[in-house]
């Protein structure tokens, strides 16, 4: 399958602080990047859909000035956690859509990453 | 209503036994796709099969199998022969509509597997 690599994989930051994750493709271009968030031992919650060249769109209830997404490359998008709190401790996790004739648009994701935010 | 149902939220299997994990959806639309994917504890998510709305027969990947049932809305995933690696959470997510828009996920089954 294709590989979507992300980083870090942990954080662990003081409150107030910001915390940039990245979520690159590795062997595809991925126009769509999508955003995540899982709490323990739950399913996942869709936070935004980041588009290559333009604005993400952000869920209801989700902060777009304390989650900041950029995705200025097909193959690379940001997510920054600005000014985090512990309430943001979390696992991230990005997708990318490959979109290659004859993979079925399949999401592939990357590793996570868990932010700790003390 | 939810979208996607998984109601086990355990499953006990032995190895090289089979199990099924059951998924039951909801969507008007006639276009929509069928995942599951398998979450380890170390939190990646690892892409398992996929079966297309209109994709006449089940999908099957090595030892994972699909079983659609359209007029059921139910998109089981069958494991054969079990093997110790396959402990882990498992999720069912669908995606309704046009290929740009995200995944919905089921709250998951945790699969354990004892030799």
């Amino acid at each position: 399958g294709a590989v979507v690599s992300q980083h870090p994989s942990r954080v662990i930051c003081k409150s107030g602080t910001s915390v940039k994750i990245e979520c690159r493709s590795l062997d595809f271009q991925a126009t769509t990047m999508f955003w995540y968030r899982q709490f323990p031992k739950q399913s996942l919650m869709l936070m935004a859909t980041s588009n290559e060249g333009s604005k993400a769109t952000y869920e209801q209830g989700v902060e777009k000035d304390k989650f900041l997404i950029n995705h200025a490359s097909l193959t690379l998008s940001t997510l920054t956690v600005t000014s985090a709190h512990p309430e943001d401790s979390s696992f991230y996790i990005c997708s990318a859509l490959n979109r290659r004739q004859g993979t079925k648009n399949i999401q592939y994701f990357g590793a996570g990453t868990r932010l700790s935010v003390l | 209503a939810q979208k996607i149902t998984q109601t086990q939220p355990g499953m006990f299997v032995q190895e090289k036994e089979a199990v099924t994990l059951d998924c039951t959806y909801d969507t008007s639309d006639q276009s929509y796709g069928l995942f599951w994917y398998k979450q380890p504890s170390s939190g990646e998510m690892i892409f398992l099969i996929y079966q297309g709305s209109y994709d006449e027969q089940n999908a099957t990947e090595g030892r994972y199998s699909l079983n659609f049932q359209k007029a059921r809305k139910s998109a089981n995933l069958v494991i054969s022969a079990s093997q110790l690696g396959d402990s882990a959470m498992y999720f069912c997510a669908m995606r309704e509509g046009y290929t740009g828009t995200a995944l919905i996920f089921g709250k998951g089954t945790t699969l354990s597997v004892s030799s």
